[in-house]
């Protein structure tokens, strides 16, 4: 059975704080690992990961993938209220029936002013 | 704990037919559940949110005639496609959430209509 898990489950930090979510998983016929950062409505797109030790970077965002290890990190810099959301990590894998993805529980994130 | 199955999790039909996906959550009860579709470039656009025992409500631009959601009871929400397109092609998560609002995701539905 396909499993994703993400820790910690909740942080609180304080504005301009560096942060690192991470995500482990155990799935059959990896294909990818995506980030999403959900606040009210559907999660957001941050980033998909498909090979191991290169790092993806958008503004304050970065992650990585460990393929061997089998483990993400989303690592947020300098923090700042808005960055406030659940942080979920999905995994694409494909078996018999098709493509499915595998979610972890998220992290629950609360920048503090 | 906190599991939420799908079913199927791959479906083909033919154009003009109505296909029905269940979403259960497993270990918990869910007050509301959420129906997302999945486009390119993996984003995910909620279509509709569905709250035991009543209407669900949908989201701007998704026709509520076309995706009927019921959610009868606690732990069982479907989605019906109705007189599926090819447009209508994609993956369809669910996803579910108890009184304290964490949300937990079903692993998708891929729809394929030929």
């Amino acid at each position: 059975e396909d499993k994703v898990v993400q820790s910690p489950l909740s942080l609180v930090v304080h504005e301009g704080d560096t942060v690192t979510l991470n995500c482990s998983y155990e799935v059959t016929n990896f294909r990818s690992l995506l980030w999403y950062k959900q606040e009210k409505k559907a999660p957001t797109f941050l980033f998909m990961l498909t090979s191991s030790g290169i790092e993806k970077k958008s503004g304050r965002l970065s992650s990585i993938l460990d393929k061997k290890e089998l483990f993400s990190i989303l690592n947020i810099t300098a923090t700042q209220t808005g960055d406030s959301a659940v942080y979920l990590c999905a995994v694409a894998s494909a078996n018999n029936a098709g493509n499915m993805l595998t979610f972890g529980g998220g992290t629950r994130l609360m920048v503090k002013p | 704990g906190a599991v939420v199955s799908q079913h199927p999790s791959r479906v083909i039909c033919k154009s003009g037919t109505s296909v029905k996906i269940e979403c259960r959550s497993l270990d918990f009860q869910a007050t509301t559940m959420f129906w997302y579709r999945q486009f390119p470039k993996q984003s995910l656009m909620l279509m509709a949110t569905s709250n035991e025992g009543s209407k669900a409500t949908y989201e701007q631009g998704v026709e509520k005639d076309k995706f009927l959601i019921n959610h009868a009871s606690l732990t069982l929400s479907t989605l019906t496609v109705t007189s599926a397109h090819p447009e209508d092609s994609s993956f369809y998560i669910c996803s579910a959430s108890s009184v304290y609002y964490e949300q937990y995701f079903g692993p998708g539905t891929r729809l394929t209509v030929t």
